[in-house]
């Protein structure tokens, strides 16, 4: 079954450090998407990404975030200087298309960034 | 998108039948239920979606009712891998906006 595939799988950090985490989408699928989960918390949209543009993005998304489709398979969240707050799991996610076609979202299995 | 409310937990028998229940009173007639289940810090899983029609697949069955005010998710012989946070959104198909995740339910299957 196809996945969507995260690294690295954990990450640590120095704060005011720039992290980049990467994520390989499904490969027909067209619509791509960052949550985080802080721990113990729950899931929290970040940014969608269409046709190489932001669709939507949430508060949380400020100017520190910026996301990047640099090639035909590669899907990149760039955090510019990392704050203690940053550290969650990120999780990438990507579905097919909208409509019956959008039958549910596939996510990866996350990438634990630690800010120390 | 649709308010939902979850229990924040139940328990289960190893082999019986899950049923965990969402409440979406507000749900309007372009919205459908879709339920996604988090295992233990991995990413959230898609589990079946449906409109007002009764579900089935592999993974489970889901329940609407008539007003469509409220659904159950059935996992029919719960294993200890099912263990899992499980999460009821109501959205509307064809949009590729976000998914909004609450608390959801987590279930613990007992051996």
């Amino acid at each position: 079954e196809p996945e969507v595939t995260q690294t690295p799988s954990h990450q640590v950090t120095q704060m005011g450090q720039e992290v980049i985490l990467r994520c390989v989408p499904i490969s027909n699928h067209l619509y791509f998407y960052w949550y985080r989960q802080i721990l113990g918390q729950k899931v929290e949209f970040l940014v969608s990404f269409y046709n190489n543009e932001i669709s939507e993005k949430s508060e949380i998304f400020d100017d520190q975030f910026s996301v990047e489709r640099p090639d035909g398979s590669n899907f990149t969240l760039k955090i510019r200087s990392t704050k203690l707050e940053d550290s969650a799991m990120y999780f990438c996610a990507s579905t097919r298309g909208t409509g019956r076609q959008g039958i549910g979202y596939t996510f990866g299995s996350g990438t634990r960034l630690t800010v120390v | 998108d649709a308010k939902t409310t979850q229990p924040p937990s139940m328990d289960c028998a190893e082999g019986r039948a899950a049923n965990l229940p969402c409440n979406h009173s507000t749900i309007s007639g372009n919205e459908y239920v879709y339920w996604y289940r988090q295992i233990h810090s991995q990413g959230p899983q898609y589990i079946i979606h449906g409109l007002k029609n009764n579900e089935t697949n592999e993974m489970a069955s889901l329940i609407i009712t008539e007003d469509r005010k409220s659904s159950t998710l059935i996992l029919p012989h719960a294993t200890l891998r099912d263990t899992a946070v499980y999460y009821c959104i109501v959205r509307v198909d064809g949009s590729a906006r976000q998914l909004t995740f609450g608390s959801g339910t987590q279930l613990t299957v007992l051996p």
